[in-house]
């Protein structure tokens, strides 16, 4: 059965912090890693991982995989409050239509 | 962009009742979702449908039922509803080929009493 697990499981931080949060996995035939940010509504696409060792980036935030290690990791850097979130994880394997989502973690950015 | 809508934000039932959730996406997707999200346990995929009037069960498809009649609307249904379905709901969709880059909607809170 394939599986995610996020770490920490929530984060309390100021403005201006760098954080870090970490997604590993367990999944039969990785495809793909993807990150979703999460408000008080619809998670909306942040980035997708195939290839190991290419950082992906978009302004603050950035991501990369490591295939052998089989984990991702999210970036942000600068933190604002509009960063407050759930942060998701979710992982496509072989099979068919499903992803697994990791629990998420909860970010908390203080003023 | 691409939209997907759901019927309500928020909806209060009681224990028995039948619920009826609807997804309603408007960019020809042919894949559709419903999944439930519980504090600690992320999102789990109850059904989906990649063709009209074509189901498959999720990981969690106990106590819950779909319908598929038109390719840009999907339904949840909770033939009668209890207290550990209580959560929040979330449809979404794909292309076809594409299961990876799903598109969200805004999510329904369901609270069973």
């Amino acid at each position: 059965e394939d599986k995610v697990v996020q770490s920490p499981l929530s984060l309390v931080v100021h403005e201006g912090d760098t954080v870090t949060l970490n997604c590993s996995y367990e999944v039969t035939n990785f495809r793909s890693l993807l990150w979703y940010k999460q408000e008080k509504k619809a998670p909306t696409f942040l980035f997708m991982l195939t290839s190991s060792g290419i950082e992906k980036k978009s302004g603050r935030l950035s991501s990369i995989l490591d295939k052998k290690e089989l984990f991702s990791i999210l970036n942000i850097t600068a933190t604002q409050t509009g960063d407050s979130a759930i942060y998701l994880c979710a992982v496509w394997g072989t099979s068919y239509g499903k992803l697994t989502f990791g629990q998420g973690t909860i970010l908390t950015v203080h003023p | 962009d691409v939209k997907v809508t759901q019927s309500s934000r928020y909806l209060v039932k009681r224990t028995g009742e039948k619920v009826f959730l609807e997804c309603v996406q408007d960019m020809d997707h042919e894949n559709m979702f419903w999944y439930r999200q519980d504090p600690g346990l992320g999102l789990r995929l109850i059904y989906f449908s990649y063709d009209v009037k074509m189901k498959e069960k999720g990981d969690i498809p106990e106590g819950y039922s779909v319908s598929r009649e038109k390719k840009e609307r999907f339904s949840l249904i909770l033939e009668s509803a209890s207290t550990n379905q209580t959560s929040m709901y979330l449809c979404a969709s794909s292309w076809e080929g594409r299961w990876e880059t799903q598109y969200f909607g805004p999510g329904t809170r369901l609270l069973v009493l």
